[in-house]
């Protein structure tokens, strides 16, 4: 089955620099990668996602990249702000059994005013 | 749009009993939910994928009989945790997938329960 490493588990970054979290993935049919974010006790909620004949994707301050022949893909945060600390978890599935996704270990951003 | 709702938000219940978590997608039709259980500062955990009008498909190490899933209609999905114990206190969260749309996924607030 497919299995997703995320790195790194913490990241702290100064109000205004960017932020960069990578996952890997192993299965090669994996055709669809989303990012979450879950604040505290709160639900994941999806930011942005990118389908496998995509490279890239910007929406705003956050952007995805994406290699297949790496199998590997990235989420950058640009200028963070304080309400960018969360823990972000990255996604992928295959579209097989019913299209689940299976989760990255996640990262706990925190962003220092 | 796109929006998800759970009930409840938090239960206590004792030990033994049973309890019954509803996921329901509120302004769309999901023909496929998936209950995820979350362990504090961890990821999210695939317990099941529910299939409305079919029964649902357990991840491996996921008791069946433990973890009762139904999805009756195409807005709701109710899991049962029965006889619970206190190692079943956690996060469970679930979500469901647009009807069509064969990616994306919204996530209900998720049920705190805790088995005392």
């Amino acid at each position: 089955g497919e299995n997703v490493e995320q790195h790194p588990s913490t990241l702290s970054v100064q109000e205004g620099d960017s932020a960069v979290i990578k996952c890997t993935y192993s299965d090669s049919a994996s055709n669809y990668f989303p990012w979450y974010k879950q604040e505290l006790g709160k639900r994941p909620q999806l930011i942005i996602d990118i389908r496998s004949n995509v490279g890239e994707k910007k929406d705003q301050r956050i952007a995805v990249t994406l290699n297949k022949t790496a199998k590997h893909f990235s989420l950058h945060i640009t200028e963070t702000q304080p309400e960018d600390s969360a823990v972000y978890f990255c996604a992928a599935t295959n579209g097989a059994a019913g299209n689940k996704l299976t989760f990255g270990g996640g990262t706990r951003v925190l962003v220092k005013p | 749009g796109a929006v998800v709702s759970q009930h409840p938000s938090r239960v206590i219940c004792k030990s033994g009993t049973s309890v019954k978590i509803e996921c329901r997608s509120l302004d769309f039709q999901a023909t496929t939910m998936f209950w995820y259980r979350q362990f504090p500062k961890k990821s999210l955990m695939l317990m099941a994928t529910s299939n409305e009008g079919s029964k649902a498909t357990y991840e491996q190490g996921v008791e069946k009989d433990k973890f009762l899933i139904n999805h009756a209609s195409l807005t709701l999905s109710t899991l049962t945790v029965t006889s619970a114990h206190p190692e079943d206190s956690s996060f469970y969260i679930c979500s469901a997938r647009v009807a069509g749309n064969t990616d994306t996924q919204y996530f209900g607030p998720g049920t705190r329960l805790t088995v005392l």
